[in-house]
């Protein structure tokens, strides 16, 4: 069963400093799918960024990238120049297409951005 | 369509209670899962449909949780004889196509006193 780790249960950060969020996971397949999510407070959860793991490349989007080490099953999210509405919970999910297309994901970082 | 909607958002039950949950996905998604979460916890996957079949329900906590997406529309997420452990978050996502991202609704919080 596949299964992910994020060893950081809470972090801080300065506003427009950068953060990094660490993620690992564990599985045998070679075909799948990586996902940050972000969970606001009493707010629902929204894609930050995926990442297909046949692609060599990083992902990014805006101020987000990852660090993806496809041989150490390691899936690091990068925030540049965080902003206060980055303060959330941050949940790393894997999915690999055909496991009944369910997300599995990992326990969450609490991201707090301070002014 | 402004996105995955569930309801109600908040549910208050005695133990020993039926509750069912309401999800509606993004109109044109023909996948649609239902995820359980605790507090301080990650999102916990409990069943999925594709359209109107439910795939994959062995991960339904018990044979008192069950599931059921009609017309492959809109879904419902029934617990009956409700236990305090059953008090969470339960979320619903949908997406569409064979690998693409889940959108989720708010959810709806569950507390069994």
């Amino acid at each position: 069963a596949q299964t992910v780790t994020q060893s950081q249960p809470e972090m801080s950060v300065q506003e427009a400093e950068t953060v990094t969020l660490s993620c690992t996971y564990d599985t045998s397949e070679n075909n799948y799918y990586l996902f940050w999510y972000k969970q606001p407070p009493s707010r629902q959860m929204i894609l930050v960024i995926r990442q297909e793991a046949y692609k060599q490349q990083n992902a990014t989007e805006n101020r987000f990238s990852v660090n993806f080490q496809k041989a150490a099953k390691s899936f690091s999210l990068k925030i540049s120049d965080s902003q206060l509405g980055d303060t959330a919970m941050y949940f790393c999910a894997f999915m690999k297409p055909d496991y009944g297309q369910n997300f599995v994901f990992g326990p969450g970082t609490r991201l707090s951005v301070l002014p | 369509d402004t996105g995955v909607s569930q309801d109600p958002r908040h549910k208050i039950t005695k133990r020993g209670q039926n509750v069912t949950f309401r999800c509606d996905p993004i109109s044109e998604h023909n996948r649609l899962y239902w995820y359980r979460q605790t507090l301080g916890q990650g999102p916990e996957f409990l069943t999925y449909f594709q359209n109107e079949a439910q795939l994959e329900k062995s991960r339904l906590l018990s044979d008192r949780f069950s599931a059921e997406r009609p017309k492959g529309s809109f879904s419902t997420l029934e617990i009956q004889r409700t236990e305090q452990g059953d008090s969470a978050m339960y979320l619903c996502a949908s997406s569409l196509g064979t690998v693409t991202e889940a959108f989720f609704g708010q959810g709806t919080r569950l507390t069994v006193v």
